[in-house]
């Protein structure tokens, strides 16, 4: 089993969709980013947080530290917010980052 | 200007040879990172070096080889090229060490035939 699970694996919206990926941990961490890795291959970090929320235009990350989760939301999604959404962790002790598998996300028009 | 390059963008080569992937960034970071994507798009950490200094060497065979000539160059060497090495290989740096916001490269797809 993986130290980073995310789930859904594959989502398909339609736009305008209110979108929830989750990202769920079973080691301690420091910190956990959320990326976005672009059909093109690119990837871009999204947010990095280590406790509470994270809001940056329609994309709000939050983390919950005694539950090991955390969820990347996207509000009135749109075509262009098509992409993998990777939860990367960074362990305890260590300055390891442990990616998930990502989340492959289609928002249709 | 690109905050970390990478090239080249794409290398086939035949097994057994010897090639290197060179990565640059001029973010001013201390940290650097060489990540390798499999064909099934998981992400997996290789090296991290900071200050020229290697930090993490995660379970990679020896035949992999990074070199930090200075803080804003990561290049990673690989001798006798195996089929299984064929992935993408991406280089990232950060300002400090990994709980710092990430910068990737583009990519460096590299094909073992």
């Amino acid at each position: 089993k993986n130290e980073v699970e995310q789930s859904p694996q594959n989502l398909t919206a339609q736009e305008g969709e209110f979108i929830t990926i989750n990202c769920s941990y079973s080691v301690g961490i420091s910190a956990l980013h959320w990326l976005q890795q672009h059909p093109g291959g690119g990837i871009v970090s999204l947010f990095m947080l280590s406790s509470g929320k994270k809001k940056h235009g329609r994309l709000i990350a939050t983390i919950n530290i005694q539950e090991k989760h955390s969820s990347l939301h996207i509000t009135a999604s749109h075509p262009r917010d098509s992409a993998v959404y990777i939860c990367a962790v960074v362990q305890g002790g260590s300055e390891k980052l442990v990616f998930g598998k990502g989340t492959k996300l289609t928002v249709n028009p | 200007d690109t905050a970390v390059s990478q090239t080249p963008k794409y290398l086939v080569t035949q097994m057994g040879n010897d090639k290197s992937i060179k990565c640059e960034q001029n973010l001013g970071h201390d940290t650097m990172y060489w990540y390798k994507q499999d064909s099934k798009k998981f992400l997996k950490i290789m090296f991290s070096y900071n200050n020229k200094e290697l930090i993490i060497n995660e379970t990679v065979p020896n035949r992999f080889s990074p070199k930090s000539p200075d803080k804003a160059h990561l290049n990673l060497h690989i001798n006798s090229l195996e089929l299984g090495d064929s992935a993408v290989y991406f280089c990232a740096s950060s300002q400090q060490q990994v709980a710092y916001e990430q910068y990737f490269g583009p990519g460096t797809r590299l094909t073992v035939t």
